[in-house]
């Protein structure tokens, strides 16, 4: 599985968009991009996920870079509870070793008042 | 409905002890994963089931055993418990051709 490259802390505005960005410069051809996010003493918790075509759920919305090698997290009104580390991952689905993915060190992002 | 669940949340133990962190989905999903959380927030990958069959199965020490007796539950066996332990123990499913991964609320294991 590619790695990724996250910078490791942000801060966002209360109401602002928050904007998290992330480098995936190796990732093959059958290789998704999954975005999760660790609120303190709580498990990882799934945002959204893509392959090459921009995605939106009621969390948050990626956009993948037309060459995929980089893709943004964009959670369009951030509260204080978006305060959480986000982890950017690829990995192949169908894959014998899906969970076999690194969460890497992730963003840290702080949303203040 | 909590869809992945394990217990004990928190679990303190003197060293040399044997414990079980244990840990049911009820997704009706064929693949359970355990992994570890360091101090320093480092999410790795310890195992994974597929069916009740090991799929995954990273370096880790032979202490730790897990036991899947069936496809919602993966139960984590740890013997002779050492202070390198202490960490946060996550259960996490997924369907296997589906791939996103669902977690636990985590188990915080210390050893003394």
């Amino acid at each position: 599985d590619a790695k990724t490259t996250q910078p490791p802390s942000m801060d966002c505005a209360e109401g602002r968009a928050a904007n998290l960005p992330c480098n995936h410069s190796t990732i093959s051809g059958n290789e998704y991009v999954y975005w999760y996010r660790q609120i303190h003493s709580q498990g990882p918790q799934y945002i959204i996920h893509g392959l090459k075509n921009n995605e939106t759920n009621e969390m948050a919305s990626l956009i993948i870079t037309e060459d995929r090698k980089s893709s943004t997290l964009i959670l369009p009104h951030a509260t204080l509870r978006d305060t959480a580390v986000y982890y950017c991952i690829v990995r192949a689905n169908l894959n014998t070793n899906a969970g076999k993915s690194t969460f890497g060190d992730g963003t840290t992002l702080t949303v203040k008042p | 409905d909590t869809a992945v669940s394990q217990t004990p949340k928190y679990l303190v133990t003197q060293m040399g002890n044997d414990k079980s962190i244990k840990c049911e989905q009820n997704l009706g999903h064929d693949t359970m994963y355990w992994y570890k959380q360091d101090s320093k927030k480092f999410l790795k990958i310890m195992f994974s089931y597929n069916n009740k069959e090991l799929i995954i199965n990273e370096t880790v020490p032979n202490r730790f055993s897990p036991k899947s007796p069936d496809k919602a539950h993966l139960n984590l066996h740890i013997n002779s418990l050492e202070l390198g332990d202490s960490a946060v123990y996550f259960c996490a499913s997924s369907q296997h051709s589906g791939n996103t991964i669902y977690f636990g609320e985590g188990s915080w294991l210390t050893v003394v």
